[in-house]
Protein backbone atom coordinates (compact mmCIF):
# COMPACT_ATOMS: atom_id res chain seq x y z
CA UNK A 1 0.00 0.00 0.00
CA UNK A 2 2.14 3.23 -1.17
CA UNK A 3 1.59 6.10 0.96
CA UNK A 4 1.36 9.66 0.12
CA UNK A 5 3.55 10.49 -2.41
CA UNK A 6 5.47 14.18 -3.63
CA UNK A 7 7.00 14.82 -6.16
CA UNK A 8 9.18 16.55 -7.13
CA UNK A 9 11.44 16.23 -4.20
CA UNK A 10 13.72 19.02 -4.70
CA UNK A 11 12.50 22.04 -6.90
CA UNK A 12 14.90 25.33 -7.72
CA UNK A 13 13.45 28.03 -9.18
CA UNK A 14 14.83 31.70 -9.71
CA UNK A 15 12.50 34.33 -8.46
CA UNK A 16 9.63 35.48 -10.80
CA UNK A 17 9.26 31.80 -11.48
CA UNK A 18 6.19 29.48 -10.54
CA UNK A 19 6.10 26.48 -8.81
CA UNK A 20 4.14 23.57 -8.88
CA UNK A 21 4.02 20.95 -5.98
CA UNK A 22 2.03 17.73 -6.31
CA UNK A 23 0.80 15.24 -3.93
CA UNK A 24 -1.07 11.76 -4.34
CA UNK A 25 -2.60 10.65 -1.31
CA UNK A 26 -2.66 7.24 -0.07
CA UNK A 27 -5.65 4.59 -1.95
CA UNK A 28 -8.22 5.24 -0.24
CA UNK A 29 -8.40 8.87 1.06
CA UNK A 30 -10.11 11.98 -0.31
CA UNK A 31 -9.07 14.80 1.99
CA UNK A 32 -5.65 15.94 1.48
CA UNK A 33 -3.39 18.78 3.81
CA UNK A 34 -0.79 21.21 2.71
CA UNK A 35 1.42 22.41 5.53
CA UNK A 36 4.53 24.36 5.04
CA UNK A 37 7.80 24.37 7.12
CA UNK A 38 10.40 26.92 7.50
CA UNK A 39 14.02 26.53 8.50
CA UNK A 40 13.89 25.43 12.26
CA UNK A 41 10.59 25.96 12.32
CA UNK A 42 7.68 23.54 12.84
CA UNK A 43 4.97 22.95 10.51
CA UNK A 44 2.29 25.52 9.53
CA UNK A 45 -1.09 24.56 8.37
CA UNK A 46 -1.46 26.03 4.81
CA UNK A 47 -4.76 24.42 2.89
CA UNK A 48 -7.36 21.32 3.36
CA UNK A 49 -8.74 20.24 0.30
CA UNK A 50 -11.76 17.53 -0.60
CA UNK A 51 -12.26 16.21 -4.19
CA UNK A 52 -13.04 18.83 -6.49
CA UNK A 53 -13.24 21.92 -2.92
CA UNK A 54 -11.09 23.36 -1.03
CA UNK A 55 -12.72 23.64 2.90
CA UNK A 56 -10.55 25.83 4.83
CA UNK A 57 -7.53 28.00 3.38
CA UNK A 58 -7.03 30.09 6.72
CA UNK A 59 -2.94 29.31 6.12
CA UNK A 60 -2.64 30.12 2.96
CA UNK A 61 -1.09 33.26 1.84
CA UNK A 62 -3.43 35.75 -0.03
CA UNK A 63 -1.78 36.37 -3.12
CA UNK A 64 0.68 33.89 -5.20
CA UNK A 65 -0.34 30.63 -3.85
CA UNK A 66 -3.37 28.49 -4.99
CA UNK A 67 -4.48 25.16 -4.56
CA UNK A 68 -6.50 22.43 -6.14
CA UNK A 69 -7.53 18.78 -5.95
CA UNK A 70 -9.25 17.76 -8.93
CA UNK A 71 -11.84 14.69 -9.42
CA UNK A 72 -9.27 13.01 -11.09
CA UNK A 73 -5.06 13.14 -10.66
CA UNK A 74 -2.88 14.81 -7.58
CA UNK A 75 -3.41 17.94 -5.61
CA UNK A 76 -1.55 20.42 -6.75
CA UNK A 77 -0.06 23.85 -4.59
CA UNK A 78 0.61 26.46 -7.26
CA UNK A 79 3.54 29.40 -6.24
CA UNK A 80 3.39 32.07 -8.71
CA UNK A 81 6.12 34.55 -8.67
CA UNK A 82 7.96 32.82 -6.26
CA UNK A 83 10.25 34.99 -4.19
CA UNK A 84 13.16 33.86 -1.86
CA UNK A 85 10.96 33.74 1.02
CA UNK A 86 8.82 30.96 0.24
CA UNK A 87 12.22 28.59 0.21
CA UNK A 88 10.71 25.88 2.53
CA UNK A 89 9.68 22.22 2.65
CA UNK A 90 6.44 21.75 1.67
CA UNK A 91 4.27 18.73 2.86
CA UNK A 92 1.49 16.81 2.33
CA UNK A 93 -0.64 14.56 4.40
CA UNK A 94 -3.90 12.59 3.98
CA UNK A 95 -6.34 11.08 5.58
CA UNK A 96 -9.66 8.99 5.13
CA UNK A 97 -12.02 11.63 6.57
CA UNK A 98 -11.28 14.60 7.91
CA UNK A 99 -14.09 15.39 9.84
CA UNK A 100 -16.72 18.32 9.29
CA UNK A 101 -17.47 21.26 11.33
CA UNK A 102 -20.03 19.48 14.08
CA UNK A 103 -18.03 17.07 14.52
CA UNK A 104 -14.28 15.64 13.97
CA UNK A 105 -12.71 12.55 12.81
CA UNK A 106 -10.20 10.80 15.00
CA UNK A 107 -8.11 9.87 11.51
CA UNK A 108 -4.52 10.03 11.38
CA UNK A 109 -2.68 12.45 8.96
CA UNK A 110 -0.02 10.37 7.09
CA UNK A 111 2.46 12.70 5.19
CA UNK A 112 4.31 12.68 2.24
CA UNK A 113 8.20 13.03 2.24
CA UNK A 114 7.83 16.66 0.97
CA UNK A 115 9.13 19.12 -1.93
CA UNK A 116 11.96 21.21 -0.92
CA UNK A 117 11.76 24.51 -2.67
CA UNK A 118 14.67 26.22 -3.28
CA UNK A 119 14.33 29.73 -4.97
CA UNK A 120 17.45 31.65 -6.23
CA UNK B 1 -7.03 28.58 19.60
CA UNK B 2 -4.60 25.80 19.89
CA UNK B 3 -1.14 26.48 20.52
CA UNK B 4 1.61 23.81 21.62
CA UNK B 5 4.73 24.51 23.35
CA UNK B 6 8.01 22.05 22.88
CA UNK B 7 10.39 23.14 25.72
CA UNK B 8 13.95 22.58 24.54
CA UNK B 9 14.79 22.51 21.25
CA UNK B 10 17.55 20.47 21.35
CA UNK B 11 17.96 17.74 23.62
CA UNK B 12 21.03 15.05 24.40
CA UNK B 13 20.91 12.03 25.89
CA UNK B 14 23.30 8.66 25.89
CA UNK B 15 22.67 5.77 24.81
CA UNK B 16 20.35 3.17 27.15
CA UNK B 17 19.39 6.65 28.73
CA UNK B 18 15.82 7.92 29.67
CA UNK B 19 14.05 10.06 27.28
CA UNK B 20 11.92 13.16 27.63
CA UNK B 21 10.71 15.52 25.52
CA UNK B 22 8.27 18.05 26.76
CA UNK B 23 4.89 19.21 25.41
CA UNK B 24 2.26 21.21 26.85
CA UNK B 25 -0.29 22.43 24.92
CA UNK B 26 -3.03 25.77 24.78
CA UNK B 27 -7.37 24.69 23.79
CA UNK B 28 -9.92 26.19 24.72
CA UNK B 29 -12.00 22.65 23.85
CA UNK B 30 -11.03 18.76 24.90
CA UNK B 31 -7.74 18.38 22.47
CA UNK B 32 -6.85 15.25 20.18
CA UNK B 33 -3.31 14.92 20.83
CA UNK B 34 -0.33 13.98 18.36
CA UNK B 35 3.66 12.96 18.24
CA UNK B 36 5.00 12.72 14.92
CA UNK B 37 9.43 11.99 14.11
CA UNK B 38 11.09 13.51 11.21
CA UNK B 39 14.29 11.55 10.09
CA UNK B 40 16.64 13.93 7.92
CA UNK B 41 15.31 14.89 4.66
CA UNK B 42 11.75 12.82 5.26
CA UNK B 43 8.37 13.48 5.97
CA UNK B 44 6.46 13.02 9.49
CA UNK B 45 6.23 9.35 11.01
CA UNK B 46 3.47 9.12 13.65
CA UNK B 47 4.59 7.78 16.90
CA UNK B 48 1.32 8.13 19.01
CA UNK B 49 -1.78 10.06 19.59
CA UNK B 50 -4.28 10.79 22.23
CA UNK B 51 -8.29 11.30 21.22
CA UNK B 52 -9.46 10.83 24.46
CA UNK B 53 -9.23 7.50 25.40
CA UNK B 54 -6.86 5.87 27.90
CA UNK B 55 -4.46 8.77 29.30
CA UNK B 56 -1.34 6.85 28.79
CA UNK B 57 -0.72 6.41 25.00
CA UNK B 58 1.80 3.85 23.97
CA UNK B 59 3.23 3.78 20.48
CA UNK B 60 5.74 3.07 17.67
CA UNK B 61 9.84 2.16 19.01
CA UNK B 62 9.06 2.07 22.30
CA UNK B 63 7.92 5.38 22.86
CA UNK B 64 4.61 6.22 25.05
CA UNK B 65 3.19 9.67 26.23
CA UNK B 66 0.72 10.84 28.90
CA UNK B 67 -2.08 12.88 28.77
CA UNK B 68 -2.50 15.24 31.89
CA UNK B 69 -5.09 17.75 31.80
CA UNK B 70 -4.44 19.37 35.13
CA UNK B 71 -0.90 20.15 33.42
CA UNK B 72 -2.02 20.64 30.08
CA UNK B 73 0.73 18.36 29.21
CA UNK B 74 1.81 15.49 26.92
CA UNK B 75 5.14 14.96 26.95
CA UNK B 76 6.81 11.40 25.46
CA UNK B 77 9.32 9.71 27.07
CA UNK B 78 10.91 6.26 25.93
CA UNK B 79 13.00 4.00 29.05
CA UNK B 80 16.26 3.37 26.68
CA UNK B 81 17.41 5.75 23.52
CA UNK B 82 18.37 4.23 21.15
CA UNK B 83 21.45 5.48 18.44
CA UNK B 84 18.41 5.20 15.78
CA UNK B 85 16.02 7.21 17.92
CA UNK B 86 18.12 10.67 16.79
CA UNK B 87 15.78 13.03 15.04
CA UNK B 88 13.17 15.79 15.36
CA UNK B 89 10.11 15.28 17.25
CA UNK B 90 7.03 17.49 16.90
CA UNK B 91 4.39 17.22 19.04
CA UNK B 92 0.60 18.61 17.58
CA UNK B 93 -2.33 19.41 18.71
CA UNK B 94 -6.24 19.92 17.01
CA UNK B 95 -9.78 20.13 18.40
CA UNK B 96 -11.83 17.41 18.78
CA UNK B 97 -14.50 19.32 16.87
CA UNK B 98 -14.53 20.59 13.61
CA UNK B 99 -11.82 20.19 10.54
CA UNK B 100 -8.37 18.45 11.38
CA UNK B 101 -6.25 21.15 11.01
CA UNK B 102 -3.24 20.15 12.73
CA UNK B 103 -0.57 22.62 14.87
CA UNK B 104 2.51 21.57 15.57
CA UNK B 105 5.14 23.09 17.66
CA UNK B 106 8.57 23.70 16.64
CA UNK B 107 10.39 20.97 17.73
CA UNK B 108 12.26 19.29 19.86
CA UNK B 109 15.87 17.73 18.01
CA UNK B 110 16.71 14.66 19.71
CA UNK B 111 20.69 13.81 19.95
CA UNK B 112 21.61 10.47 21.04
CA UNK B 113 25.44 9.44 21.97
CA UNK B 114 27.09 6.28 22.39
Amino acid sequence: NAGVMQNPRHLVRRRGQEARLRCSPMKGHSHVYWYRQLPEEGLKFMVYLQKENIIDESGMPKERFSAEFPKEGPSILRIQQVVRGDSAAYFCASSPSGGTSGAASTDTQYFGPGTRLTVL
Amino acid sequence: AQSVTQLGSHVSVSEGALVLLRCNYSSSVPPYLFWYVQYPNQGLQLLLKYTSAATLVKGINGFEAEFKKSETSFHLTKPSAHMSDAAEYFCAVRTNTGFQKLVFGTGTRLLVSP
